[in-house]
Parts: C-alpha cells; sequence; structure tokens
C-alpha cells in the first residue's frame, strides 16, 4: 500500500511571495488533514477535510492560506503571499473515515521564507 | 484547554540503556492517546496508541506506555535503547468517545540521542 505523498519536499521563497503545497492521501481514506509543524513544536493542525468539504479549518489562518480538495482525492495548500513566521514543515496526513485516531503522514514540505 | 506537555526537550541515553519519555495530558476527560516518532526528513509514524482498558501498551519497534489516570500522564518506555532510536518522539491526545472533534493536539516533541 501506498503512503501519503507530498510534493515538493523543500522550497526556499521570499517574503510576499506565494506556495504551493500538493498532498496524494491513501488510495481509500477520505479523511485528509494539513498540519503545519514550527521548529521546536509539535504539529498544529491548520485544516481537516471529509471527502471535498471542509471539517475544521479553525486554525487556518485565512487571510493567506487557502487549501482545496476538489475531487475528494488529493489537496493542495496554498500560502499566498508568505511571511517569515511560515517557515515551517507542512505535513499531509490521512485516514479512513471515522478512524481519526489512525492517521498516516507524509514526509513533509519544508519551507523556508527568507 | 486541552493540552499535552512533554517536560524534556532533549535526552540523552546510552545504547543498551532503558529510556523513559515523560507526557502529561490536560483534558476534560480520559482522552485517546498515542505516541509517534518522527525520523529525520520521514513523517510521523504511530508507535502505540491507547482507548481504554489494560493501562500497559505494546507498540512497535519494542515501545511500550503506561496510562496513570490519577497522574494525567501517558510515559512511553524501552527496555534496552537501539542506537536506530535516535528521533524525535511526540506524545498526542484525541478527545474520546464523549468529548467532541476529531483533532489531535501534540505535545512539542522530545529529541531522543543515542550515545554509542
Amino acid at each position: 500500500e501506498a503512503g501519503v505523498a507530498q510534493s515538493p519536499r523543500y522550497k526556499i521563497i521570499e517574503k510576499r511571495q506565494s506556495v504551493a503545497f500538493w498532498c496524494n492521501p491513501i488510495s481509500g481514506h477520505a479523511t485528509l488533514y494539513w498540519y503545519q509543524q514550527i521548529l521546536g513544536q509539535g504539529p498544529k493542525l491548520l485544516i481537516q477535510f471529509q471527502n471535498n468539504g471542509v471539517v475544521d479549518d479553525s486554525q487556518l489562518p485565512k487571510d493567506r492560506f487557502s487549501a482545496e480538495r476538489l475531487k475528494g482525492v488529493d489537496s493542495t495548500l496554498k500560502i499566498q503571499p508568505a511571511k517569515l513566521e511560515d517557515s515551517a514543515v507542512y505535513l499531509c496526513a490521512s485516514s479512513r473515515s471515522g478512524r481519526a485516531y489512525e492517521q498516516y503522514f507524509g514526509p513533509g514540505t519544508r519551507l523556508t521564507v527568507t | 484547554a486541552q493540552s499535552v506537555t512533554q517536560p524534556d526537550i532533549h535526552i540523552t541515553v546510552s545504547e543498551g540503556a532503558s529510556l523513559e519519555l515523560r507526557c502529561n495530558y490536560s483534558y476534560g476527560a480520559t482522552p485517546y492517546l498515542f505516541w509517534y516518532v518522527q525520523s529525520p526528513g520521514q513523517g510521523l509514524q504511530l508507535l502505540l496508541k491507547y482507548f481504554s482498558g489494560d493501562t500497559l501498551v505494546q507498540g512497535i519497534k519494542g515501545f511500550e506506555a503506561e496510562f496513570k489516570r490519577s497522574q494525567s500522564s501517558f510515559n512511553l518506555r524501552k527496555p534496552s535503547v537501539h542506537w536506530s532510536d535516535a528521533a524525535e518522539y511526540f506524545c498526542a491526545a484525541k478527545a474520546g468517545v464523549t468529548g467532541g472533534g476529531n483533532k489531535l493536539t501534540f505535545g512539542t516533541g522530545t529529541q531522543l540521542k543515542v550515545e554509542l
């Protein structure tokens, strides 16, 4: 069974630029999560999708972050414009519907904003 | 507010020595509890989880954790550490059946270094 795929693995941008991250969850996993992991901290949930609908985006900075999962499979997280404090690892995870306790994580995208 | 605390930021142990990583939680009711491991450049891998029942849970890679309600703790242990165990370890919690939401709350992590 293939794991959660993410790309790119690394990205360096200047502040005020835009960036997008892509995630392909494990096949059959209806629930998809995006986490932000700042250096020295644990992952923080940004947004959770159930199929193509948003379940929880309470911690997503909506003035600059957006995410979509149009066909209920892969997902894109975008930051526009980026700030220095957005430097972090962005983790994507997926789980079967109703099994949020069993999340499988991708390798993450390390974003550096200069 | 719901929170997970890992008091130790860094721990260094010698290979072959025993290990205990501490985790405390603050939830209204007993949450579901998890330990994850993150190796450099890798995503998080689930080591073990506790929902209810036997307070000593076994996980992968020889790890175990003990739930202690009276101390609001869920400490991770391993009898004999291998050099390959060097990684960052995260404790996490999720509101249980009677609670709301699916959100996993993570601690800040403990970086484990293993000396040969």
